[in-house]
């Protein structure tokens, strides 16, 4: 069985870090590009950033850019999301999303972690 | 960035109702067009993807139909598990964005 659990949020002051971590297991973590998604509660979603299944190459959306950084550890089937400066409007739930591929090339996030929540106040 | 537009944002409907909900692209996303349920407290759940493409569990009571920019979802028979949100997500380019969510309730 595919299990995402993710683990690290919790309450932090403006402009404080975080680290979120995600632990895989059920699957051939090192195949896949794997995600971070951000919902404020009873929002929608935001997808955040993704990284290759090997790790050389990391994508972010421009809200994240330059102060959030993807990373993973295949040896140790773990993702991380290092979040600095953060901002109140970074507070939401961040959720560690597996993206698959089908018929070569249409992807989607076909497994989702429970989600950590985030909360960003003075 | 790529803009999702989905509607209505919510309705209500009756079991054994067909539903049907809309996403438009801002842009020509042919068919990498993928939609997700969503129940409360929990995470999203993948539906349909490449546009029509059933996810293996699914019920068949699920379609979806559409390409470019106009995108559709349809339930046949609206069940009692299927009240929850609905959001469409477009996989063509990074950033992948979503829609804003169909919420649909109990009428």
């Amino acid at each position: 069985e595919v299990q995402l659990v993710e683990s690290g949020g919790g309450p932090v002051k403006p402009g404080g870090s975080l680290r979120l971590s995600c632990a895989a297991s059920g699957f051939t973590f090192r195949s896949y590009i794997m995600n971070w998604v951000r919902q404020v509660p009873g929002m929608g979603l935001e997808w955040v950033s993704s990284i290759s299944s090997g790790g050389d190459s990391m994508k972010y959306a421009d809200s994240t850019k330059g102060r959030f950084t993807i990373s993973r550890d295949n040896t140790k089937n773990s993702l991380y999301l290092q979040m600095n400066s953060l901002r109140a409007e970074d507070t939401a739930i961040y959720y560690c999303v597996r993206l698959i591929s089908e018929y070569g090339n249409y992807s989607y996030f076909d497994q989702w972690g429970q989600g950590t929540l985030v909360t960003v106040s003075s | 960035d790529i803009q999702m537009a989905q509607s209505p944002s919510s309705l209500s409907a009756s079991v054994g109702d067909r539903v049907t909900i809309t996403c438009r692209a801002s842009q020509n996303i042919g068919r990498y067009l993928n939609w997700y349920q969503q129940k409360p407290g929990k995470a999203p759940n993948p539906l349909i993807f490449a546009a029509s493409s059933l996810q293996n569990a699914d019920p068949s009571r699920f379609s979806g139909s559409g390409s470019g920019t106009d995108f559709t979802l349809t339930i046949s028979s609206l069940q009692p598990e299927d009240f929850a949100t609905y959001f469409c997500q477009q996989s063509y380019i990074t950033p992948y964005t979503f829609g804003q969510g169909t919420k649909v309730e109990i009428k």
